[in-house]
């Protein structure tokens, strides 16, 4: 079983709000990534970062931000939610190729 | 880029048969992928690896095989359970970096 927590697990929020999604893992590893997964779809990367102070942007646009200021800690922002953001999204950490999920936050914009 | 995709959306089996599933990439510089379980409100779960440079390797009741002529790995899950009942992903390491490229996944449903 992996060690990696996601926060909240469900969230329900209005339209233009600030929301932050936190994810966190306690194997020491320096890679993290964030995706985004519609119901029965496949994952898409929208963010990663190769360690401390490294982030990069994914293969999906998004127009959420995240932050990479300890190596177990890896929050995804959103500035102003729009429905359009309704999605899961799931965090991941490894060390090599092998992705260790989260159980995602179901994330709703109303 | 990469395009990783699954030949069949769904599949149905009966508990105690054994299940293919498949998947198409399209980079023949992937070299390596990694099989995904991920069953409904959780994330995805390891399964099983394989790099390049071998065709075949065999967990506990799962079995990967590759072809990098036809870019075509597939999935084998031997005496199905109802537990193994899930959504099935493939995954692409692309290039030199450690991104994964996912596919869309399978729906494998075990019928007692």
């Amino acid at each position: 079983e992996a060690d990696i927590y996601q926060t909240p697990r469900y969230l329900v929020i209005g339209t233009g709000k600030k929301i932050t999604l936190e994810c966190s893992q306690t194997m020491g590893h320096d890679k993290m990534y964030w995706y985004q997964q519609d119901p029965g779809m496949e994952l898409h990367l929208i963010h990663y970062s190769y360690g401390v102070n490294s982030t990069e942007k994914g293969d999906l646009s998004s127009e959420s931000t995240v932050s990479r200021i300890r190596t177990e800690h890896f929050p995804l922002t959103l500035e102003s939610a729009r429905p359009s953001h309704t999605s899961q999204y799931l965090c991941a950490s490894s060390r090599g190729y092998e992705q260790y999920f989260g159980p995602g936050t179901r994330l709703t914009v109303t | 880029g990469e395009s990783v995709g699954l030949h069949l959306p769904t599949l149905s089996v009966q508990e105690g048969d054994n299940s293919i599933i498949n998947c198409a990439y399209s980079n023949s510089a992937s070299d390596y992928f990694i099989w995904y379980k991920q069953e409904s409100g959780k994330g995805p779960q390891f399964i099983i690896d394989i790099r390049s440079n071998m065709d075949k390797r065999q967990g506990q009741r799962v079995t990967v095989l590759l072809n990098k002529t036809v870019k075509h790995l597939s999935l084998q899950i031997a005496a199905t359970q109802p537990g193994d009942s899930a959504v099935y992903f493939c995954a692409a390491r692309e290039g030199s970096n450690y991104k994964l490229t996912f596919g869309k996944g399978t729906l494998l449903t075990v019928n007692p």
